[in-house]
């Protein structure tokens, strides 16, 4: 089946420096969805991409489609303590709008 | 408004009791899912419901009922669970279920699992 993978696995940075995170995937996806978890509580939508190349920010937050159709990226500026959490990025199955999570990208940011 | 609500929040069940968890959303999303999450793992999928009908089981162990009783409620009713199954379990629900719709899922915040 599809999969996607994250990296990197765990970042550890200090408050205020940028953050850069991807998703590949060996198959094409039409739609790439980027969501944060904080411990105990359910995923949130950060931002949804649909279109290849493109770019979209939410605040300090910005993801790009990658042109193959394979990848995304997200990043976060001037990180802040509450950025930490579980980033997943996410995309639709083939079929219908399942969706496949990446093994998610543990953020801990130190004040 | 793109709240999905749970309750409740936590539960503590032993392997003989019955129980249920429930799931409200009123973006009149037709799609309407259950997931089931371990600790430092992405979610996986257990249930979809399309237009209050079950149209996904994930090959899901029949101690997990869902039930979708209209187009916002969503219920799972669990019976003689085993301590493996204790985890965190999230509702989400979309606008559809089928490819060419909207594919953002809203999720609910979750009901932690314990059983004991």
């Amino acid at each position: 089946g599809q999969q996607l993978n994250q990296s990197p696995q765990s970042m550890f940075i200090q408050e205020g420096e940028d953050v850069s995170m991807n998703c590949t995937s060996s198959s094409i996806f039409n739609t790439w969805l980027w969501y944060k978890q904080d411990p105990g509580e359910g995923p949130v939508l950060l931002i949804a991409l649909y279109k290849a190349g493109e770019l979209t920010s939410n605040g300090r937050l910005t993801a790009q489609f990658g042109i193959t159709r394979k990848d995304s990226f997200l990043n976060i500026s001037a990180s802040i303590p509450s950025d930490v959490g579980i980033y997943f990025c996410a995309g639709p199955h083939n079929a219908g709008n399942m969706l496949t999570f990446g093994g998610g990208t543990r953020l801990m940011v130190k004040p | 408004d793109t709240e999905v609500t749970q309750t409740p929040k936590h539960l503590v069940m032993g392997m003989t009791n019955k129980k249920s968890l429930k799931c409200e959303q009123h973006m009149g999303h037709r799609a309407m899912y259950w997931y089931k999450q371990k600790a430092k793992k992405p979610p996986e999928l257990m249930f979809v419901y399309s237009y209050e009908k079950l149209s996904i089981n994930e090959s899901v162990p029949s101690r997990f009922s869902p039930e979708c009783p209209n187009s916002s409620l969503l219920n799972l009713h669990l019976h003689a669970l085993q301590p493996e199954d204790s985890a965190l379990y999230l509702c989400a629900s979309s606008q559809r279920a089928l490819a060419g719709g909207r594919y953002e899922q809203y999720f609910g915040p979750g009901t932690r699992l314990t059983v004991t």
